[in-house]
């Protein structure tokens, strides 16, 4: 079955500085990919749309220039949290599909985010 | 209106009892139904997923769809302790364009 690989899967930064998140889809090729941010005993948010080639699609209330989105190719996609602050500090999770049809999606390991 | 709801639970049952899992959705035009597992600060990983109207089984798992009161459920038979998690019911909205998650039911089966 598909593979999505999500790296790190926790990282500490301090106040400020910026962290990048992988996602790779390991046996497949996935033109979209989906970033989801969850914070404790919530459900997950869907945070933006990463298309292969393209700008990312925001979810309203996003800010674009915090969370940066690069899908380079068809396997990779990074999201960028720049600036980090204590309330970034959530679990950060990518998910991506195989094909275009609407078939269930394959979530990433996720990465656990806390912000000091 | 929410687009995907589900109670937010805890729904606790004993070992060996069925659980009943519901969610409902607004869009209409949905075609595509999923229920995901969530172990505690675990991603989601999908066990069941119905298109058709009906029943569909796998295992001690059963989705049931119906689309006219636009309703579907998860039933768990035999359930075990490992199967306490968070349950997330997954509906694909706009035709396809986008893929909306509810907010999870907590399940506890107590051994």
């Amino acid at each position: 079955g598909a593979v999505v690989s999500q790296h790190p899967s926790w990282v500490i930064c301090k106040s400020g500085t910026s962290v990048k998140i992988e996602c790779r889809s390991l046996d497949f090729q996935a033109t979209t990919m989906f970033w989801y941010r969850q914070f404790p005993k919530q459900s997950l948010m869907l945070m933006a749309t990463s298309n292969e080639g393209s700008k990312a699609t925001y979810e309203q209330g996003v800010e674009k220039d915090k969370f940066l989105i690069n899908h380079a190719s068809l396997t990779l996609s990074t999201l960028t949290v720049t600036s980090a602050h204590p309330e970034d500090s959530s679990f950060y999770i990518c998910s991506a599909r195989e094909g275009t049809g609407v078939y269930g999606y394959t979530f990433g390991s996720g990465t656990r985010l806390t912000v000091v | 209106q929410k687009e995907v709801e589900q109670n937010s639970g805890p729904l606790s049952v004993p070992e060996g009892a069925i659980a009943s899992l519901n969610c409902t959705y607004s869009d209409r035009g949905s075609q595509s139904f999923f229920w995901y597992r969530q172990y505690s600060g675990k991603s989601p990983e999908l066990i069941m997923s119905i298109y058709s109207n009906g029943d569909k089984e796998d295992g001690r798992f059963t989705a049931q769809l119906n689309k006219a009161s636009q309703y579907v459920s998860l039933l768990i038979r035999d359930s075990q302790p490992s199967d306490s998690a968070t349950y997330l019911c997954a509906v694909n909205v706009n035709y396809g364009q986008n893929f909306v998650f509810g907010p999870g039911t907590r399940l506890s089966v107590l051994p």
